[in-house]
């Protein structure tokens, strides 16, 4: 089975502007969830998709924002981008207990 | 909510074996389970307890104490590929939780 993947894998982006991150689960994994990596703060839960439904969120403010569609692919958005988001956006998919991550997006906001 | 603390850096020696310890504060508990990132790259399942002992897969083990809070992961025969970040994470109420990760250990092996 082909991995998780995940697109664009850099990105830049200005202070201000919107961007849309996205994620393909693994075939068959209904769950998608969305973290955000910074070298201080490590591994952020964002927020968790099932079956189209935002079944978990974390502590982000409003202006991330995400979805799924009905093949689970997923995806998150960010508004009004801060020079704070510039992180490594990670999704991951899941069975049980083991969670499958993708290679992530590199997010440079300047 | 949940916290999780583990040392933000550990030196090896190659051939040698590493303990990386986990201590946990949740409202539930429901497994701990170790992360390896190398640089660059996306985070890899390396264990998963759900309940107290030890758990090996090859060079690897990983243990949890559940009255303790704690566990702990366990390389041995340390090689330079090994040299990485590993993350513990738990869920804290059921299957359909988020997995809340530590702030992982940086795990350098030296010659």
């Amino acid at each position: 089975k082909a991995g998780v993947t995940q697109t664009p894998r850099y990105l830049i982006k200005t202070r201000g502007q919107q961007v849309t991150l996205s994620c393909s689960p693994i075939s068959g994994h209904r769950s998608v969830s969305w973290y955000q990596q910074t070298p201080g703060q490590g591994l952020q839960f964002l927020f968790e998709y099932f079956s189209e439904t935002q079944r978990n969120k974390g502590n982000f403010p409003g202006r991330f924002s995400g979805r799924q569609f009905s093949n689970s692919r997923s995806e998150m958005n960010v508004s009004t981008l801060e020079l704070g988001d510039s992180a490594l956006y990670l999704c991951a998919s899941r069975t049980e207990e083991t969670q499958y991550f993708g290679p992530g997006t590199r997010l440079l906001v300047l | 909510g949940q916290s999780l603390e583990q040392p933000s850096e550990v030196t090896a020696v190659e051939g040698a074996i590493v303990q990386i310890n986990c201590t946990y504060q949740t409202s539930g508990f429901y497994g701990l389970s170790w992360y390896q990132q190398h640089d660059g790259g996306a985070p890899t399942f390396l264990s998963y307890n759900a309940l107290d002992g030890l758990e090996e897969t090859g060079r690897f083990s990983s243990f949890l104490s559940r009255s303790d809070s704690y566990g702990y992961l366990l390389l041995q025969e340390l090689q330079m590929k090994d040299s990485a970040s590993y993350f513990c994470a738990v869920r804290d109420r059921g299957g359909n939780t988020p997995l809340v990760f530590g702030k992982g250990t940086r795990l350098s092996v030296i010659a």
